[in-house]
């Protein structure tokens, strides 16, 4: 399995602008999650979707954040307009949530994107 | 408050050295605790895991403790090499219906020849 897939690895766009970010978690993954990473405030949980359905979203900083997981095999992160504080890194990780179980497996980071916004 | 603290903030060590990280939490109760490696520029990779019940578990020269009473583990790194400069971050996962985990800041670990 190739891990989990992001793209860009990096991007540089100007304010006010829309960006996309785009993740392939690994097949059968059944939990995504989207991070944040800056040397501020470390990771952070910006939303988790479990079976395509996003569970918590509370770490999504403003409106001007979005998140979407139209299937299993895709998901996105929007922000519109850009600014320049959301300059970061943001990693997609994907793992398998038993339900039933309450149990989890260990949770696979991609490389991540680097977003400049200038 | 951080539910996941971790010391020191960084740390440098001569190569072949020993080191100890560091990592407390307030997080309860709780499923398991991970440490997770994160080189520059690349994501956070999983070193170990720990249910609650475990007191120790290794990877090659990673071996992780946990002390469930005092809310303590450690990660300790026996002979160090220049490919283990990277961020170490704990991270714990609490007990419940919910798939979601709590990271520490990390402790960037620096090792010179």
């Amino acid at each position: 399995d190739a891990g989990v897939i992001q793209s860009p690895r990096h991007e540089v766009t100007e304010m006010g602008q829309e960006v996309t970010l785009r993740c392939k978690p690994i097949s059968g993954h059944n939990s995504l999650f989207w991070y944040r990473q800056t040397m501020m405030r470390g990771l952070e949980l910006l939303i988790y979707f479990n079976n395509n359905v996003p569970i918590d979203d509370s770490g999504m900083p403003e409106d001007r954040f979005s998140a979407k997981m139209p299937n299993a095999s895709f998901s996105t992160l929007k922000i519109q307009p850009s600014e320049p504080r959301d300059s970061a890194v943001y990693f997609c990780a994907s793992n398998v949530y038993l339900i039933g179980r309450g149990r989890n497996t260990e949770a696979f980071f991609g490389q991540g994107t680097r977003l400049t916004v200038v | 408050k951080n539910q996941v603290e971790q010391s020191p903030q960084s740390l440098i060590i001569l190569e072949g050295k020993n080191c100890t990280l560091q990592c407390n939490y307030t997080v309860s109760p709780f499923s398991n605790l991970r440490w997770y490696k994160q080189d520059t520029g690349r994501g956070p990779v999983s070193l170990t895991i720990m249910t609650f019940s475990e007191n120790t578990k290794s990877n090659g020269r990673y071996t992780a403790t946990l002390d469930a009473d005092t809310k303590q583990s450690s990660l300790h790194i026996t002979a160090s090499q220049l490919s283990d400069s990277a961020s170490y971050i704990c991270v714990v996962r609490p007990t419940g219906g919910y798939n979601k985990l709590i990271f520490g800041a990390g402790t960037r670990l620096a090792v010179h020849p």
